[in-house]
């Protein structure tokens, strides 16, 4: 089945300070891939998403590519604010239509200090 | 516009009783989707109504069911609550059926569910 492998955490950066969080995944065929974003007391906001390797996913400074070949989906971001604090959820969706839902990685809380 | 609204939005209930959540999607969306988010097993499909009927079904046990009404909106019932059926459980719409990549999901703010 499909699966998705991601950093738990938690990371812990300064503001301004370069971040990456490391996601791979397992599917068959081409799945599309997303990262979205929890805040404490919050549901799921979609950050960015991507449909076939080499696409680029990329909002609100944040960026990730479609890896196929290293199966990856890395999330980055050059310069983090205090308010990117939150856990980050990597996901991937069945090509076939969904028909699983989405698989999420186990989430990333990630810290940013002043 | 108004967003997912699910309620309550925290529950405690007692073990072997049963429970029922609500979920609201945004004006139009057809398809409601059910997760539950645990820190042991993180986020895990549990199924997705569209049209008024289940299309499709995570693995989650019997005990876990659902409807959805003429108007979209879902209800989650759990029967014979067990300590781990504790979790935050989100409710996801969507205008399609099927985790589409052009339509997106829109996730409410959770039920959170407390087994005593």
């Amino acid at each position: 089945g499909n699966s998705v492998t991601q950093m738990e955490g938690p990371v812990t950066l300064s503001e301004e300070a370069f971040l990456t969080i490391n996601c791979t995944y397992t599917a068959t065929g081409y799945p599309s891939l997303f990262w979205y974003v929890q805040y404490p007391g919050e549901g799921l906001q979609l950050l960015l998403k991507a449909t076939k390797a080499d696409d680029k996913g990329s909002n609100k400074g944040f960026e990730a590519t479609y890896r196929k070949e290293t199966t990856s989906f890395h999330l980055e971001k050059g310069s983090v604010q205090v308010s990117d604090s939150a856990v980050y959820f990597c996901a991937l969706s069945d090509p076939g239509g969904g028909a699983d839902g989405l698989t999420f990685g186990k989430g990333t809380h990630l810290i940013i200090q002043p | 516009k108004a967003g997912v609204t699910q309620t309550p939005r925290y529950l405690i209930k007692t073990r072997g009783q049963q429970v029922t959540l609500s979920c609201s999607p945004i004006s139009g969306h057809r398809s409601v989707s059910w997760y539950q988010q645990t820190p042991g097993q993180g986020l895990q499909f549990l199924f997705e109504y569209f049209s008024e009927t289940q299309r499709n079904k995570g693995n989650f046990p019997g005990r876990f069911s659902g409807r959805q009404f003429s108007n979209s909106r879902s209800e989650m019932n759990v029967s014979t609550l067990e300590l781990g059926d504790s979790a935050l459980y989100l409710c996801a719409s969507s205008l399609v059926q099927g985790a589409n990549i052009n339509y997106g999901y829109t996730f409410g703010s959770g039920t959170r569910l407390t087994v005593v």
